[in-house]
């Protein structure tokens, strides 16, 4: 248990839909970064909070947006889902900001969209 | 932008056999980290490598960083059932800490 706490852990929706996806980080973690994995692909970074604030962003589509929250909690948004959308994501957590920081994964959200 | 390419793709070995996995990027890292992804599962941290030639040994596990900090393997040492998953290798891009991940190397272990 990586302490990372994702929800929900399955999410099946139609397309044009819009879904949101929650992250606890670790206990005193500021940091949080969501990733994309689709089916046999690697690990594609969307977007990176500390402590409230966007630090650094990927290849995150206009459609997506995410926040994260006073508490530290994360929640990625996915609006207009297209088939392509259909794909585990996962968020994980650092300490601090800082090249070098180790970072925890939750356990991952997947998402399907028929 | 940066790149961090893994090769190979995918391995399978049987069980007892070695295995290696090279991860290259296109550009200087100034530290390294390997994740092991089971199947069904989410990536862990195995180690992080800092220093220019740097070799660490996790049981039959040995990790090296290349004296140009630009690649870096990971070899494993008679395979076990228990090494089947994903191997990435992830490196920070810019000042923040966001890491890109390389392509990943499946390795599959069959008795």
């Amino acid at each position: 248990d990586s302490g990372v706490t994702q929800t929900p852990k399955h999410l099946i929706t139609a397309t044009g839909q819009r879904v949101t996806l929650r992250c606890s980080p670790r206990s005193g973690d500021l940091s949080v970064y969501w990733y994309q994995q689709s089916l046999d692909q690697g690990l594609q970074f969307l977007i990176q909070y500390y402590n409230g604030e966007e630090r650094a962003k990927g290849n995150i589509l206009e459609r997506f947006s995410a926040q994260q929250f006073p508490d530290l909690h994360s929640e990625l948004n996915l609006s207009s889902l297209e088939l392509g959308d259909s794909a585990l994501y996962f968020c994980a957590s650092s300490v601090r900001l800082g090249a070098g920081n180790t970072i925890y994964f939750g356990e991952g959200s997947w998402l399907t969209v028929v | 932008g940066q790149q961090v390419m893994q090769i190979p793709q995918y391995q399978h070995v049987q069980e007892g056999e070695d295995f290696t996995t090279y991860c290259n990027s296109s550009t200087t890292l100034s530290n390294i980290q390997w994740y092991k992804q089971r199947p069904g599962g989410h990536p862990v941290f195995l180690i992080q490598l800092v220093k220019s030639g740097e070799v660490k040994k996790q049981k039959r596990l040995t990790f090296q960083f290349g004296e140009a900090k630009k690649n870096s393997s990971l070899h494993i040492t008679a395979t076990q059932t228990t090494d089947v998953g994903t191997y990435f290798c992830a490196g920070p891009k810019g000042t923040a800490s966001k890491l890109t991940f390389g392509t990943g190397t499946r390795l599959q272990v069959t008795l």
